[in-house]
Parts: C-alpha cells; structure tokens; sequence
C-alpha cells in the first residue's frame, strides 16, 4: 500500500457545486497533515492543514479521521478559481519524511 | 522576504553530464527537501536534511547527491545525467515542528538529452 493515496480525478465540477476528495495514508503513526493546492506548471502552494478537530476557511472543509486513516477536503459553491490539482501531505514526525500524494485534479466549469 | 530560491529556473543537459542545482532558503528553517516531478507521477521525495551536516534518501535517492553544510543551502548534484532524469524539481523547507507549512521555490525544468 503507497504511503499516501489520492484519486487522481479529474473532477469535472460545474461552478458553484460542492466537491469533495479524500486521502487516505498507510503509517498510522503520522502526526501531521496538509492539503496543498498547485497550479499548471507552478510550485505548490499551503491550502490548509488539517487538525483533529477538522478545521473551516471559508469555502473550504479540512477533515482527518484517525481511526481510518483518511483526510478530507470539501469546497464549497466552487469557483473557476479552485481550479487546480490538489495535494494531499503527510507529515511522518517520526524520521521527519514530508510525503505528497500524487495529486487530485479539479476542473471548474463554467 | 525571498523564501526559498532556486537556480536555475531551466537547463538542458546531454547524457553523461553532471550539474549542481542550487536552492537557498532565507527562513532560518531546519529541514529542507528535493523533490522531482513527473507526469501522472505526483512529487517523489529525493533526499532530505533536518539540519546542517545531516542528510537522508527519500524514495528516489539513486543519480543524485546532496550535502548541508549551512543551514541556508542545500544543493542537489546529478552526478551523471541521463534521460530519465528529465523532470521538474523542487526544493522546499519548513521548520521540524507538528503541522509547520512547507514553502516551495519555483522549480527547475530539467531536461536531458
């Protein structure tokens, strides 16, 4: 089973639905969470990370659930903008490997 | 702020040539990372270092050196390049504390030929 794993999509959403993905990870001794958001032939860039308690920024939802071992990101009343691939990142405090899942990519349709 | 730096932005090379890709971070970060990225393959970590004089494979470790003698710098060496070396790489740092962002300098496009 791969450290980190997305569906690669794509997610064709029209503008203004909801749209959920999912992660799931292997090592359930990770500690820390991300998503990250890259756009076309650009560095990534920090979305949000991810907190126990699952946390809120505006449209977007970040979720992890422990005991399955799988975090969440929800955009709501999406936009053109949110166009992008989306990375999951898993943080292994243990030997401090910072790992990236291959990435969900989202079209927004007009 | 400058944030991480990479040089250079591009670069070809042919078979057999060895090059040094720079990354230099001004954050006072502990830990620094070269990834690659490849179509359809995500970002596959390469090496990585916690800090200076101290350095790790990541999954795809073969072709490449790197070393951390100051905590700033942390350049990637292709010893001698081949085709299937042809990818984006990336440097990113982050402090080595629960839930702290990693930033990204803006790639290299590499090519070999």
């Amino acid at each position: 089973r791969k450290e980190v794993e997305q569906d690669p999509g794509p997610f064709n959403v029209p503008e203004g639905a909801t749209v959920a993905f999912n992660c799931t990870y292997s090592n359930s001794a990770s500690q820390s969470f991300f998503w990250y958001r890259q756009d076309c032939r650009k560095e990534p860039k920090l979305l949000m990370s991810v907190y126990s308690s699952g946390n809120e920024d505006g449209r977007f939802t970040a979720q992890l659930n422990r005991a399955s071992q799988y975090i969440s990101l929800l955009i709501r009343d999406s936009k053109l903008s949110d166009s992008a691939t989306y990375l999951c990142v898993v943080n292994m405090n243990r030997d401090d490997k910072i790992i990236f899942g291959k990435g969900t990519r989202l079209h927004i349709l007009p | 702020n400058a944030g991480v730096t990479q040089t250079p932005k591009f670069q070809v090379l042919k078979t057999g040539q060895s090059m040094t890709l720079q990354c230099a971070q001004d954050m006072n970060h502990e830990y620094m990372s070269w990834y690659r990225q490849d179509p359809g393959m995500g970002l596959r970590l390469i090496h990585y270092s916690v800090g200076a004089g101290i350095t790790d494979q990541g999954e795809v470790p073969n072709g490449y050196n790197v070393s951390r003698s100051t905590t700033e710098d942390f350049p990637l060496r292709l010893l001698s390049a081949a085709p299937s070396q042809t990818s984006v790489y990336f440097c990113a740092s982050s402090r080595v504390t629960e839930q702290s962002e990693a930033f990204f300098g803006q790639g290299t496009r590499l090519t070999v030929v």
